[in-house]
């Protein structure tokens, strides 16, 4: 089974509006960090938010937040505003446990419209 | 260096050389991850050092496929003979221990075997 599952493929969003980014996850440990990261064209992976499996709290970072619905197995993106900057793939992870090595889903293409 | 950085940006092979890639991590990070990242997917696990010790390879797709990080610092991942799947991009990422915030990536390696 995957564990990070994207299933947006490429998405449009109006400069100014909000979108959100989809990321389901699979995972019986119960300890795990969540994560997003953004890819622009340029190649490098930036990293955004962090999401924490015990965290009682949504993430918030600026323009970004992390919307964490643990029963439903979700950790969807939301960015505020768009920006052109913002078009670049997005790409969800996730940690298990004491593991260091992250899973990454397939990404979402975001197109930021002027 | 303020970040971490991969040689060459670029490679091209004839299918059959060897090849390696060279990641340099923010001084101080203990951690250093190499990921596989093929065209329009998201980066795959290869493996994973800590300092000089390599905790986890369980990514690397085949015996032609070696890491090293002898002093704990600069890591070189070299892949004999290539084929022309091993044409990707290959990420490197440093962190401290503990990588709850994520880790920093380099902007990669682009292979093509030909």
């Amino acid at each position: 089974a995957q564990k990070i599952t994207q299933t947006q493929p490429g998405m449009f969003v109006q400069e100014k509006e909000a979108v959100t980014l989809d990321c389901t996850y699979d995972t019986s440990d119960p300890s795990y960090g969540l994560f997003w990261y953004k890819q622009p064209s340029s190649g490098e992976m930036i990293f955004l938010i962090y999401q924490g499996s015990y965290d009682q709290q949504n993430a918030t970072e600026g323009r970004y937040s992390l919307n964490f619905q643990k029963a439903r197995k979700s950790a969807n993106l939301v960015i505020s505003a768009s920006q052109l900057g913002d078009s670049a793939m997005y790409f969800c992870a996730m940690r298990e446990g004491d593991f260091n090595k992250f899973y990454f889903g397939s990404g979402t293409k975001l197109n930021v419209k002027p | 260096g303020a970040g971490v950085s991969q040689s060459p940006r670029y490679k091209v092979a004839k299918r059959g050389q060897d090849v390696a890639l060279r990641c340099d991590p923010i001084s101080g990070h203990v951690s250093l991850f190499w990921y596989q990242q093929a065209l329009g997917q998201g980066p795959e696990f290869l493996t994973y050092f800590q300092n000089e010790a390599q905790l986890d390879k369980s990514g690397l797709p085949s015996d032609r496929f070696f890491a090293e990080r002898p002093e704990g610092s600069v890591s070189t991942l070299k892949i004999q003979r290539t084929q022309q799947e091993d044409s990707a991009v290959y990420l490197c990422a440093s962190s401290f221990t503990g990588a709850n915030y994520g880790y920093t990536f380099g902007s990669g390696t682009r292979l093509t075997v030909v």
